[in-house]
């Protein structure tokens, strides 16, 4: 079955610093992949989506590329902000099969210090 | 305006109680889900309906029942509560055939005693 694998946490870095999140995933068919974000005490938020191989998602300074070759699709952040910290999921969605429900990764717990 | 809400946001209860959370999303979605996140924040499908059909049951004891009364609502009942149901749920909702981008609710947390 389908399977996504995070990175373990916490990831803990000074202000600024490069954030890269690794996530690889198997699916049998070919997936949308996902990073979610959870702060602390809240619902999950859409951090960004690629839904094709090569595709690059982006916001809020983040960014990841589907890359079908190693089947992952690391989260990358040039400098991140105190603000930044959460728990950040990885998360596939195999449209092939139907099947629209989300698979996760355990999450990875990114704390930021000033 | 909420885009997904969930009540309660939390519920603590006695185990062998019987216990509803509901759902409700004003965005004109046709899918609606349940997931479960444990204490390790690990999150698991346990529901999934299109346009009030059941088309995702994971292997989740049959105390869980969803009931979906139109589209926008999807309401989870669970029977004979017990310690390990202990979680938060969350609803989300997406649009099929618009690349399948879920939006999450904000949780219920559910303790039981």
């Amino acid at each position: 079955g389908d399977s996504v694998t995070q990175m373990e946490g916490p990831v803990t870095l000074s202000e600024e610093a490069f954030l890269t999140i690794n996530c690889t995933y198997t699916a049998t068919g070919y997936p949308s992949l996902f990073w979610y974000v959870q702060y602390p005490g809240e619902g999950l938020q859409l951090l960004l989506k690629a839904t094709k191989a090569d595709d690059k998602g982006s916001n809020k300074g983040f960014e990841a590329t589907y890359r079908k070759e190693t089947t992952s699709f690391h989260l990358e952040k040039g400098s991140v902000q105190v603000s930044d910290s959460a728990v950040y999921f990885c998360a596939l969605s195999e449209k092939s099969t139907g099947r629209r429900a989300l698979t996760f990764g355990s999450g990875t717990r990114l704390q930021v210090q000033p | 305006d909420t885009a997904v809400s969930q009540t309660p946001k939390y519920l603590v209860t006695q185990m062998g109680n019987d216990k509803s959370i509901k759902c409700e999303q004003n965005l004109g979605h046709d899918t609606m889900y349940w997931y479960k996140q444990d204490s390790k924040k690990f999150l698991k499908i346990m529901f999934s309906y299109n346009n009030k059909e059941l088309i995702i049951n994971e292997t989740v004891p049959n105390r869980f029942s969803p009931k979906s009364p139109d589209k926008a609502h999807l309401n989870l009942h669970i029977n004979s509560l017990e310690l390990g149901d202990s979680a938060v749920y969350f609803c989300a909702s997406s649009l099929s055939g618009r690349g399948d981008t879920q939006y999450f609710g904000p949780g219920t947390r559910l303790t039981v005693l």
